[in-house]
């Protein structure tokens, strides 16, 4: 069965620094994969998807990320954070036969000034 | 375009009652899921409909939990009886066929429930 891991629970990230969340996902084909922001009180909120094609995609907001299929990863960049930002921030992959995601535990971003 | 509605967006119930959690998929899609988020357990999927019928009910926690969608456009989660251990936050989300929109899932604003 497909797996996502997001190793940080929490990161603090300084206003106007950049910015990498980290992603691992554990499935034998090529996977579906996607990041979703939830600001506090909120729902989640899609930033940006990979399905095929480029291995860097660019989503809302500013962000993109790159899919490493050697690494298995497909962690989440930005090159300078805004205190907006602030939210949290869940890994997810969607295996194409049972088309649904399973999330990673999420990682927390906090924003200093 | 008015993207998945849900209701209502926070209830607060006594322990016992009856729960029931609705949504409004976006119009079009087909596929209908239900999650729910707690601290504990993170995201997890309940439930999971394909053109309104139920495809994958696995993660329904027990019996207490039952979800149904009569028509394409509606689609309600209920709790009866209800319990503490059952406070968490429940998402709809939907999507539509991948030749529409790809396999992109698109989600709720989310219930808040506290059972007291």
């Amino acid at each position: 069965a497909q797996s996502v891991t997001q190793p940080d629970i929490h990161i603090t990230v300084s206003e106007g620094a950049s910015l990498e969340l980290r992603c691992n996902y554990s499935y034998g084909a090529t996977p579906y994969l996607f990041w979703y922001v939830q600001s506090p009180g909120q729902g989640l909120q899609l930033l940006l998807k990979y399905f095929s094609g480029d291995t860097l995609v660019q989503g809302i907001k500013g962000f993109e990320a790159e899919f490493k299929r050697s690494q298995s990863s497909f962690n989440l960049r930005k090159p300078s954070v805004h205190w907006s930002d602030a939210a949290e921030y869940f890994c997810a992959v969607m295996n194409t036969g049972f088309q649904k995601l399973v999330f990673g535990t999420g990682t927390r971003l906090l924003v200093s000034p | 375009d008015a993207g998945v509605i849900q209701s209502p967006r926070h209830e607060v119930t006594e322990m016992g009652q009856e729960v029931t959690l609705r949504c409004k998929p976006i119009s079009g899609h087909n596929s209908l899921f239900w999650y729910r988020q707690t601290m504990m357990r993170g995201l997890e999927l309940l439930i999971y409909f394909n053109n309104n019928v139920p495809i994958d009910d696995s993660g329904m926690p027990e019996d207490r939990f039952s979800a149904k969608m009569p028509n394409a456009s509606f689609s309600t989660l209920k709790i009866q009886p209800s319990e503490p251990r059952d406070s968490a936050v429940y998402f709809c989300a939907s999507r539509g066929d991948g030749r529409i929109s790809g396999n992109t899932i698109y989600f709720g604003e989310g219930s808040w429930l506290t059972v007291v």
